[in-house]
């Protein structure tokens, strides 16, 4: 079974922190997807990575995908309270058509 | 334009009666997906579809799941007889055309079995 493991699992910090979440796995993916889930929603789509060492901003948010294919980071600058949420990685490992959720970050942000 | 629609938003039953989703898709997407998703976990692939025809069922518990997609459009999911596990959200999901297309989520349905 392939897994996505995501660190930490709770995150609690002040407005303007900065903060990095990670996404890991021993497998190779094809492409790598991040969400964000706020409570009584579904995920919503931030960014998909495809290509190894690719980086990709969307404006206080930062993506990586690592150089094999395997891992993530989504980094966060200053922080704000409408940031707070579920964010989960999902990627499609090579040669598959399913994507696979990650277990999930939980994020607050305090004003 | 309208995003993805599940109904009901909240479901309170008992164990061992039966219960049903009912999902509509943004206009024109061909995929739909249904998950599930156990508080504070990712979300798991039940059942995905290409129009009308499931093409990946193999994490749906059939034994008291099933799910039909006819016409191609709209969607139900069933659990007969519903067991106290089956508690959780279930997603309903879209895309244009194929797993490789941004997926759209609906808000879910929120199943408690008591």
């Amino acid at each position: 079974t392939q897994l996505l493991e995501q660190s930490p699992q709770f995150l609690s910090i002040q407005e303007g922190e900065n903060l990095t979440v990670y996404c890991n796995s021993s497998s190779v993916f094809s492409s790598l997807q991040w969400y964000r889930q706020e409570p009584g929603e579904g995920p919503v789509l931030l960014v998909t990575v495809v290509t190894g060492g690719e980086v990709k901003k969307l404006k206080r948010l930062t993506f990586q995908f690592g150089d094999a294919r395997k891992d993530s980071s989504l980094h966060i600058t200053a922080a704000q309270p409408g940031d707070t949420g579920l964010y989960l990685c999902a990627a499609l490992p090579s040669g598959t058509y399913k994507y696979i959720f990650g277990t999930g970050t939980r994020l607050k942000v305090l004003a | 334009e309208a995003g993805v629609v599940q109904s009901p938003r909240y479901k309170i039953i008992e164990k061992k009666q039966p219960v049903a989703f009912w999902c509509n898709p943004i206009s024109g997407h061909n995929t739909l997906y249904w998950y599930l998703q156990n508080l504070g976990q990712g979300p798991e692939l039940l059942i995905r579809y290409e129009n009308e025809e499931a093409v990946d069922d193999s994490q749906l518990p059939k034994d008291r799941f099933s799910a039909e997609r006819l016409k191609g459009v709209d969607s139900t999911l069933k659990i007969q007889p519903a067991e106290l596990g089956d508690s959780a959200v279930y997603l309903c999901a879209s895309s244009l055309a194929g797993p490789q297309e941004t997926q759209y989520f609906g808000p879910g349905t929120r199943l408690l079995v008591l």
